[in-house]
């Protein structure tokens, strides 16, 4: 499985953008990016996904570099409800079966300041 | 929508006792897959299936057994419960395209003692 690596943590104040990086070096061609994040006591939520173009949605964007081997989550206004782990997973459903899992890091812990 | 649900929410077990976890969901995701989380590591991959009748091992399956009869129902059973398989379990279900999302139940705290 390609390998993604991300902060152990970062900090941010409440109301102001944050960016949590994440670099891929070895993604292939048809490898995904994901992002989810895990609330505490709670089960992971999926945040967003994309291949090769930068993505938007209500929660996040997603800025994928031009050589796909880093990408951003921007959150674009944190709040105290954003504090979570974030996870960047690449994800290549190619082949099914096994290919479907979602293969999880320790992702980056956000704390967010009020 | 209940999406996925988990029971319990907690359990103790006796070392050597065995039990079965819970997982419906009611989104008729094809893939449904069991996760373990210990501290201060991510989540681990137990066993996973990719529709009825089909079940396989991820990571970390020994100990555990599945089954899927069902679209809806994914159950996790622990054999013979072992101190080592305290942790908390995360059940996650999802359509099997390219572009799918994983949606995770809440959880079950499980202590074995």
């Amino acid at each position: 499985d390609a390998k993604t690596t991300q902060p152990n943590s970062m900090e941010s104040n409440e109301e102001e953008p944050v960016h949590l990086p994440c670099n891929h070096s070895t993604i292939s061609g048809t490898d995904y990016i994901h992002w989810y994040r895990q609330l505490p006591s709670q089960g992971p939520e999926y945040v967003i996904h994309g291949l090769t173009s930068n993505v938007n949605n209500r929660m996040a964007s997603l800025a994928i570099a031009e050589d796909r081997k880093s990408s951003t989550l921007i959150l674009h206004r944190a709040t105290l409800r954003d504090a979570a782990v974030y996870y960047c997973i690449l994800r290549d459903v190619t082949g099914g079966g096994s290919n479907y899992k979602l293969t999880f890091g320790k992702g980056t812990l956000l704390t967010v300041n009020p | 929508n209940a999406g996925v649900t988990q029971t319990p929410k907690f359990q103790v077990l006796k070392t050597g006792q065995s039990m079965t976890l819970q997982c419906a969901q009611d989104m008729n995701h094809e893939y449904m897959s069991w996760y373990r989380q210990d501290p201060g590591m991510g989540l681990r991959l137990i066993h996973y299936s990719v529709g009825a009748g089909i079940t396989d091992q991820g990571e970390v399956p020994n100990g555990y057994n599945v089954s899927r009869s069902t679209t809806e129902d994914f159950p996790l059973r622990l054999l013979s419960a072992a101190p080592s398989q305290t942790s908390v379990y995360f059940c996650a279900s999802s359509f099997t395209g390219r572009l799918s999302s994983a949606f995770f139940g809440q959880g079950t705290r499980l202590t074995v003692v």
